[in-house]
């Protein structure tokens, strides 16, 4: 069974663009979330996807949004890049419980914003 | 507030040699407590995790922890370290609110192994 997939594994953007992240779950999974990594501020929760609908959220600006897809996967958008949003953005797959089930983590995707 | 800490920042063991990572938390219910292993070729992984139940869990690779709760710890132990327990590793709370469930984690504590 693959696992679980992030597109693309390395972005450099520009302070005030926006970008889009992408996760594909693992087969029959249907609860994605996503979690940004940083050196300063270690490892956040950002939100949680379940059935299409954001179950949990974290403590995160408006600016850092997702969505999830009929097919599970989902994508994950940061507008207006700030230089402190450079980071290893995670994504992870469960069954259907989520956070709080075992999660399945992506490679992830390392954003640099410039 | 929820937190997590990770008093160790870095630990550097024998092989073969016994492990302790520390983890204090501070949750006002009874914690959802997690610990996850992050290495450069296996990403992040669960280890183990503690809801309720029996206070000493049993995890994957040889790892165990226990949940004390007069301490609010739940540190992680493993009586023989193997040269691929190199790695980092995260001690978590999961805080239950509806509609706003969250994972908060501590800093991290990397763990070298010497041969």
């Amino acid at each position: 069974k693959a696992g679980v997939t992030q597109t693309p594994r390395y972005l450099i953007k520009t302070r005030g663009q926006q970008v889009t992240l992408s996760c594909s779950p693992i087969s029959g999974h249907r609860s994605v979330s996503w979690y940004q990594q940083t050196p300063g501020q270690g490892l956040q929760f950002l939100f949680e996807y379940f059935s299409e609908t954001q179950r949990n959220k974290g403590n995160f600006p408006g600016r850092f949004s997702g969505r999830q897809f009929s097919n599970s996967r989902s994508e994950m958008n940061v507008s207006t890049l700030e230089l402190g949003d450079s980071a290893l953005y995670l994504c992870a797959s469960s069954l259907s419980t989520g956070i709080f089930d075992e999660q399945y983590f992506g490679p992830g995707t390392r954003l640099t914003v410039t | 507030a929820q937190s997590v800490t990770q008093p160790d920042i870095h630990i550097t063991v024998s092989e073969g040699a016994s492990l302790e990572l520390r983890c204090n938390y501070s949750y006002g219910a009874t914690p959802y407590l997690f610990w996850y292993v992050q290495s450069p070729g296996q990403g992040l992984q669960l280890l183990l995790k503690y809801f309720s139940g029996d206070t000493l869990v049993q995890g994957i690779k040889g790892f165990e922890a226990e949940f004390k709760r007069s301490q609010s710890s739940f540190n992680l132990r493993k009586p023989s370290v193997h040269w691929s327990d190199a790695a980092e590793y995260f001690c978590a709370v999961g805080a239950r609110q509806t509609g706003a469930n969250n994972l908060f984690f501590g800093t991290g504590t990397r763990l070298t192994v010497i041969p």
